[in-house]
């Protein structure tokens, strides 16, 4: 079963930035937050992960909250080629010893709007 | 391009066919799984494989069967199967077992 629990829908006008919560309030200490997407028919995506520090890739920024329960993804200046489904996944890191499973959700249906 | 490539992208085969489904990396990661996609339900996980052994069986049916043969490459041969198995048929890898790249897929109809 998931862990988290993500807004089912979300817009976003072209150009602004896109900021997609994530609740995960039961994550354990060892557990890292992971979000993916999936463009439709594509395969998914991986975009960022961390465990407690704010993380930032070409892709994205990754805000936790201090206590671990939430976080938001940002994509800074959303194109339409970022409509997809938002999968935000928490897990241990596999060399910690737990799963190779990655547990999608429904994930937040983002659309971009012209 | 995720360096992740499947054949064929679209398959559609009878309940009494054998067919296989084929994934190859070229990303130099050492595991690889594969993952169930049917409408309207999350990703399922199926099979890992770390360095060509299988660590991870989800109590998949035995008319799914995998093979690794090296780090690179990975099937799925499926016989028997059933209608409600038409899905998205997605292969994924990774280094060290960290984040995963997936595939585009196999949309699999059995007729």
């Amino acid at each position: 079963d998931a862990k988290t629990t993500q807004p089912t829908s979300m817009d976003c006008a072209e150009g602004r930035a896109a900021n997609l919560p994530c609740n995960h309030s039961t994550i354990s200490g060892n557990e890292y937050v992971y979000w993916y997407r999936q463009i439709h028919s594509q395969g998914p995506q991986y975009i960022i992960h961390g465990l407690k520090n704010n993380e930032t890739n070409e892709m994205a920024s990754l805000i936790i909250t201090e206590d671990r329960k939430s976080s938001t993804l940002i994509l800074p200046h959303a194109t339409l080629r970022d409509t997809a489904v938002y999968y935000c996944i928490v897990r241990p890191e596999a060399f910690q010893g737990g799963s190779e499973k990655l547990v999608f959700g429904k994930g937040t249906k983002l659309t971009v709007n012209p | 391009e995720t360096g992740v490539t499947q054949t064929p992208r679209h398959l559609v085969m009878g309940m009494t066919n054998k067919k296989s489904l084929k994934c190859e990396q070229h990303l130099g990661h050492n595991a690889m799984y594969w993952y169930k996609q049917s409408a309207k339900k999350p990703l399922e996980l199926m099979f890992v494989y770390n360095f060509k052994e299988q660590t991870e069986n989800n109590s998949v049916p035995s008319r799914f069967s995998p093979e690794c043969p090296n780090s690179s490459h990975l099937f799925l041969h499926l016989h028997t199967l059933q209608p409600e198995d038409s899905a998205l048929y997605l292969c994924a890898s990774s280094l060290d077992r960290v984040e995963q790249y997936f595939g585009p897929g196999t949309r699999l109809t059995v007729t």
